[in-house]
């Protein structure tokens, strides 16, 4: 079945630091792939997302590409501020094409603490 | 428009009663997904609905789940007989059936549930 797997935190940083959170996904059809982000107290965001192989999505600084090759999705970003200080979800769309109308599959979330 | 909003923000209740909740969407999203989250992982799938009809649901959706969406508009989840493993926060998103947005899903703030 179609599956997501997050490199496992928590991850502490301090400011201005590079930062990478690994993502892999089950290689099965075409899926779309997605960044979302939970800040403490509210509820999950689209960071961004990337619907096909080499796409790159980007936001705020962030960026990720949709490598088919390795099946892989990593979150980098250069230097990173203390409000980036949140849970970080990987998740895939089911296939492009199939019947699972959209549906997403979510990765188990990284922690991300930045420290002054 | 104010995004997708949940009610109740919390709910306690004793092992054993019923609850239900409710999920507004985004107006003019004609699909909505039900999602659960437990502490430390990331959301699952639980069923979904595109206007009035549910289409998918999940295995985790035991027969003491139901979910409607009466008039493609508001959804809401009932659980009956809860048990202390129900206690999870529910998610509900919403999306537009305009397919180039790349699947985009909109999640409201959720529903935490605890069962006593």
């Amino acid at each position: 079945g179609n599956s997501v797997t997050q490199m496992e935190g928590p991850v502490t940083l301090s400011e201005e630091a590079f930062l990478t959170i690994n993502c892999t996904y089950t290689a099965t059809g075409y899926p779309s792939l997605f960044w979302y982000v939970q800040y403490p107290g509210e509820g999950l965001q689209l960071l961004l997302k990337a619907t096909k192989a080499d796409d790159k999505g980007s936001n705020k600084g962030f960026e990720a590409t949709y490598r088919k090759e390795t099946t892989s999705f990593h979150l980098e970003k250069g230097s990173v501020q203390v409000s980036d200080s949140a849970v970080y979800f990987c998740a895939r769309s089911a296939n492009a094409g199939g019947t699972s109308y959209g549906k997403l599959t979510f990765g188990q979330g990284t922690i991300l603490t930045v420290h002054p | 428009d104010t995004g997708v909003s949940q009610d109740p923000r919390h709910k306690i209740t004793k092992r054993g009663q019923n609850v239900t909740f409710r999920c507004d969407p985004i107006s003019e999203h004609n699909r909505l997904y039900w999602y659960r989250q437990t502490l430390g992982q990331g959301p699952e799938f639980l069923t979904y609905f595109q206007n009035e009809a549910q289409l998918e649901k999940s295995r985790l959706l035991s027969d003491r789940f139901s979910a409607e969406r009466p008039k493609g508009s508001f959804s809401t989840l009932e659980i009956q007989r809860t048990e202390q493993g129900d206690s999870a926060m529910y998610l509900c998103a919403s999306r537009s059936l305009d397919d180039a947005r790349g699947n985009e899903q909109f999640f409201g703030p959720g529903t935490r549930l605890t069962v006593l």
